[in-house]
Parts: structure tokens; C-alpha cells; sequence
């Protein structure tokens, strides 16, 4: 069935870079999500990107997708220590029905 | 625009109890989702609903678990009897399109 897979932690200094990796399975995929989740929050949607784009950028955040190796990666520009949090990586077919999403990965941002 | 309410935020019940959660998602938004997340997890879909039919339930343990979704707006998710092990974090999520999900805060249940 279909999977999505992350590291489990990533630790980074203030104002370095953080890049946050995710692989999936489902060769179908149409819409590859990054969401946040603080403590006690529910999840809140960063971005998006359509499996017809190899990369998006919105402010700090760049995305970039690898179809051919299934690769999707969330890079966000001079961490700060507010952006510390679990993020997940999602993927869904058509529509954006059945999301399936990873299990996370909590970034430890150091002042 | 306000966000996807759910209620309660908390809610500690003894197995084989009852308990029942609440969502209101964003005016407008057809599709409503269930979503389960235990500690540690990312979010496993439970059950969902396209206005006020089913869409997919197949992950929705249907002995215990159920779920409605009345005039197309609100819905409940009620689990009856209660097992240890479904202690997590009760996710409801509303959305227009495939453009991504607005999620409410949850509703963390324990059961002991």
C-alpha cells in the first residue's frame, strides 16, 4: 500500500538552514503536502505542490520534488526557534482524496 | 474565516465507556475528515465525507466506531465501548478542494 516515510528528528542551530526529507511510494501522487503541528495544535498547511512541479518557494520555505525517486524535501531558510515543531510530509491522488501522511519530524531549532 | 471547531478538547473516560466528539468545519467546505493520531504517529484517516455521504470509512473500525454527518455540515464521531488503545488525538479536518487541509485542534482522548 501506499507509505510515506521521514527522519524522526533534525536539530539546527538559529539562523542556519533546515532541510526536512520525505520519501513516498504511491507513483500516482498528485498533490505532496508539508504541514506543521506546535504542541497541542492541530495540523496547519505550509504548502503545496503539484506532482508537475519540481520546486516552489514561498518566503523561507522552498519545495522540491524528485518524481523519478519518489523524493519530496522541505527546506526552511533562517530557522528560528519559533519554527520548532513536527512536520509532516502528505501525499494524495486526485482530488486530494486519501492523504496518506508520514509520521513526522521534529525540529529542534537551538538559540 | 473562522477555523474547523471541534469540542471537547479533552475527555478522559474508563474503557468500555462511551464518548462522542464533535466537529463544525469551515462554511463551504464539502469534504470532512476524521482522523486518528496517536503519540508519536502521523494522523491515520478514519472516515470521509463528501457533504453528507461516505467517501471512504474503510479504516473506520465499524464494531466500535461511527460516525454521521448531518445536513452536510457538522459531525460526530462516537466510539462505543472505549479500548485502551484508543487513546489519540481525534483529528477533524474540512476542505474545498485537493488544495490542502484546515484542520481543528483536535480532541485528546484518553482512555484508562
Amino acid at each position: 500500500g501506499e507509505d510515506v516515510e521521514q527522519s524522526l528528528f533534525l536539530s539546527v542551530r538559529e539562523g542556519d538552514s533546515s532541510v526536512i526529507n520525505c520519501t513516498y511510494t504511491d507513483s500516482s501522487s498528485t498533490y505532496l503536502y508539508w504541514y506543521k503541528q506546535e504542541p497541542g495544535a492541530g495540523l496547519q498547511l505550509l504548502t503545496y505542490i503539484f506532482s508537475n512541479m519540481d520546486m516552489k518557494q514561498d518566503q523561507r520555505l522552498t519545495v522540491l520534488l524528485n518524481k523519478k525517486d519518489k523524493h519530496l524535501s522541505l527546506r526552511i531558510a533562517d530557522t528560528q526557534t519559533g519554527d520548532s515543531a513536527i512536520y509532516f510530509c502528505a501525499e494524495s491522488n486526485t482530488g486530494g482524496f486519501k492523504t496518506i501522511f508520514g509520521a513526522g519530524t521534529r525540529l529542534f531549532v537551538k538559540a | 474565516e473562522a477555523g474547523v471547531a471541534q469540542s471537547p478538547r479533552y475527555k478522559i473516560i474508563e474503557k468500555r465507556q462511551s464518548v462522542a466528539f464533535w466537529c463544525n468545519p469551515i462554511s463551504g467546505h464539502a469534504t470532512l475528515y476524521w482522523y486518528q493520531q496517536i503519540l508519536g504517529q502521523g494522523p491515520k484517516l478514519l472516515i470521509q465525507f463528501q457533504n453528507n455521504g461516505v467517501v471512504d470509512d474503510s479504516q473506520l473500525p465499524k464494531d466500535r466506531f461511527s460516525a454521521e454527518r448531518l445536513k452536510g455540515v457538522d459531525s460526530t464521531l462516537k466510539i462505543q465501548p472505549a479500548k485502551l488503545e484508543d487513546s489519540a488525538v481525534y483529528l477533524c479536518a474540512s476542505s474545498p478542494t485537493g488544495e490542502g487541509y484546515t484542520f481543528g485542534s483536535g480532541t485528546r482522548l484518553t482512555v484508562v
